[in-house]
């Protein structure tokens, strides 16, 4: 099955750095989801995208739904300790008995 | 509190014995899926269901089995076939043909002894 392309794969950030991380696809999708895994647990929903172009922020996470509904962003500002985690971008095709086509993950290490 | 449970949260498993790991969900949702995640992989679906007596295989069925009996359960069952079943396994669940997210339970690893 597919996987969406996402990147970078890795990346060690200092506290208070900003992040970013984006999610490329050779097909379009009408959903965006954005999910956080801490190790040895499941990935819990972060932020939704339903339009294109839609711009959403959920504290200091910002993400955008590329207006080609080819790809997606993430941001995070002023990372902390806590962000730590691997981050997947997921997109949903309505119609497709809701089945999620998942990133490859961006795993986030942040130093003091 | 609603939310998807699996257990147990470890499991074992000796040559040539199927094992079943287990997800109960309490979000009245239609649809349920089985994941298998690799160390530094994405999510790969192996089975998921959009009704009751009802599942489809998703991409990597082979060596595993499920049922679903109840909206409420959906066992997966990692069969003697699969054999290389170390991994860390993901259900998830969301209201059907929608776009809303996917919730997920918080994974079952399974070792091999």
């Amino acid at each position: 099955g597919q996987q969406l392309n996402q990147s970078p794969q890795s990346m060690f950030i200092q506290e208070g750095e900003d992040v970013s991380m984006n999610c490329t696809s050779s097909s379009i999708f009408n959903t965006w989801l954005w999910y956080k895994q801490d190790p040895g647990e499941g990935p819990v929903l972060l932020i939704a995208l339903y339009k294109a172009g839609e711009l959403t922020s959920n504290g200091r996470l910002t993400a955008q739904f590329g207006i080609t509904r080819k790809d997606s962003f993430l941001n995070i500002s002023a990372s902390i300790p806590s962000d730590v985690g691997i981050y997947f971008c997921a997109g949903l095709l309505t119609g497709t008995a809701s089945k999620l086509t998942f990133g490859t993950g961006t795993r986030l290490q942040v130093t003091l | 509190d609603g939310g998807i449970t699996q257990s147990p949260k470890y499991l074992f498993r000796k040559e040539g014995q199927n094992v079943t790991l287990s997800c109960e969900q309490n979000l009245n949702h239609d649809a349920m899926y089985w994941y298998r995640q690799d160390p530094g992989q994405g999510l790969r679906l192996i089975y998921y269901s959009q009704i009751v007596n009802d599942f489809q295989k998703g991409d990597i069925a082979e060596g595993y089995s499920v049922s679903r009996e109840k909206k409420e359960s959906f066992p997966l069952t990692v069969t003697s076939a699969q054999k290389n079943p170390t991994a860390f396994y993901l259900c998830a669940s969301s209201i059907l043909n929608s776009n809303q997210p996917q919730h997920f339970g918080d994974g079952t690893r399974l070792s091999i002894l």
